[in-house]
């Protein structure tokens, strides 16, 4: 089975200032999709940005982007210019490739702050 | 396009009741999942419809059910409720088929709480 480890329960950042999560992950498998959500006060969960495994190129969305280390299966979010509204629980999540359907294992999160 | 919708956001029961959540998905989508997320298990997978058959299921006891209707609908149902089983149940749909990476969209949630 995969597991997921956020070793970072809690976060702080400085309001315009980068602060990056890491996220780590136990596979067997070589074909998989790595996703980071975020869950703001509200809970509804968005998705920030999604990498799939086959490819070595790191995803980027705006101010989001991914550090993607497949030997070391390792997954961190970097999060440039932080905003106030980027405050929320962040989960990593992993899916297999060789499943089908969208059943996501989940990290236990970490609760990033912003200060202004 | 409406967002997930999930009924009820906020409910109370006892132990030994049952109770039945009901989650709206996107227009369009097929599949439906249940996740169930406490503070101390973190967010879990419960099961997985699509095309209204079960597709994936986690590793919950049989109390806990679940369905999916011709228009996509899908209800979990939780018997014989233990105290454990207060949690925030989520509710996510998705448009794709097998193999596809398309983003999960979740609803707000049902906050279940047992006395």
């Amino acid at each position: 089975a995969q597991t997921v480890t956020q070793s970072q329960p809690e976060m702080s950042v400085q309001e315009a200032e980068t602060v990056t999560l890491s996220c780590t992950y136990d596979t067997s498998e070589s074909d998989y999709y790595l996703f980071w959500y975020k869950q703001p006060p509200s809970r509804q969960m968005i998705l920030v940005i999604r990498q799939e495994a086959y490819k070595q190129q790191n995803a980027t969305e705006n101010r989001f982007s991914v550090n993607f280390q497949k030997a070391a299966k390792s997954f961190s979010l970097k999060i440039s210019d932080s905003q106030l509204g980027d405050a929320a629980m962040y989960f990593c999540a992993y899916r297999s490739a060789n499943n089908a359907g969208n059943m996501l294992t989940f990290g236990g999160g970490t609760r990033l702050m912003v200060k202004p | 396009k409406a967002g997930v919708t999930q009924t009820p956001r906020y409910l109370i029961k006892t132990r030994g009741q049952q109770v039945t959540l009901s989650c709206s998905p996107i227009s369009g989508h097929r599949s439906v999942s249940w996740y169930q997320q406490t503070p101390g298990q973190g967010l879990q997978f419960l099961f997985e419809y699509f095309s209204e058959t079960q597709r994936n299921k986690g590793n919950f006891p049989g109390r806990f059910s679940g369905r999916q209707f011709s228009n996509s609908r899908s209800e979990m149902n939780v018997s014989t409720l233990e105290l454990g089983d207060s949690a925030l149940y989520l509710c996510a749909s998705m448009a794709g088929t097998f193999m596809n990476t398309g983003e999960l969209f979740f609803g707000e949630g049902s906050r279940l709480t047992v006395l």
